[in-house]
């Protein structure tokens, strides 16, 4: 099955770091990527959309400069967490997609903790 | 509009019984339903989808779903509840165009 690659699996850093996660589709070629926050036992919430090639979009109350969304390519997506805060910490996952009636194929998330 | 609704929290069941995890979902015209799991500190993982076809939807690791058009639900059932089982199940809808709406998740705890 199709796979997506999600890196790094965990980060912890200082208050004011930015970082940046990784999103790779290994076997496919990903026309749209998505980027998602998860709280503790709660949903995902979709933060952007990206397609390749053009700018991402974002959900309502989703900072734009605050969550930087590169879709450079067919099997990369980074999104970076600019000067990051405690309250950034979460579960960040993303997920690729190449035709809409298809699935999404998530990476295995990225837990941010911010001190 | 497009919304995906998942009733329970929470659901129990003994292991070697059946499960049952509701889903229902409101589109405006023909949905595209799937179902995923996320086990803990994990992304989700596909188990099954239901384009067109048979209202019945077998997938992975014993899973089925049902497509009701009538009652506009996509109910994920499985015969026989395993302790394995127990995770995080989201179910999801999409109509044309990118967008997915993923439900807000029903926790199941299959007790040994």
């Amino acid at each position: 099955g199709a796979v997506v690659s999600q890196h790094p699996s965990w980060v912890i850093c200082k208050s004011g770091t930015s970082v940046k996660i990784e999103c790779r589709s290994l076997d496919f070629q990903a026309t749209t990527m998505f980027w998602y926050r998860q709280f503790p036992k709660q949903s995902l919430m979709l933060m952007a959309t990206s397609n390749e090639g053009s700018k991402a979009t974002y959900e309502q109350g989703v900072e734009k400069d605050k969550f930087l969304i590169n879709h450079a390519s067919l099997t990369l997506s980074t999104l970076t967490v600019t000067s990051a805060h405690p309250e950034d910490s979460s579960f960040y996952i993303c997920s690729a997609s190449n035709e809409w009636n298809q699935p999404q194929h998530f990476g295995d998330g990225t837990r941010l903790s911010i001190l | 509009a497009q919304s995906v609704a998942q009733p329970e929290d929470q659901v129990n069941v003994a292991e070697g019984n059946p499960l049952t995890v509701k889903c229902t979902y409101s589109v405006s015209g023909n949905p595209y339903l799937f179902w995923y799991v996320q086990y803990p500190n994990r992304g989700l993982q596909f188990l099954l989808k239901y384009i067109t076809g048979d209202n019945l939807v077998k997938g992975s690791y014993g899973f089925e779903a049902e497509f009701n058009k009538s009652q506009t639900s996509f109910h994920l059932k499985k015969p026989s509840a395993l302790v394995s089982d127990s995770a995080l199940y989201f179910c999801a809808v999409r109509e044309t165009g990118n967008q997915f709406y993923f439900g807000t998740g029903t926790s199941l705890t299959v007790i040994p």
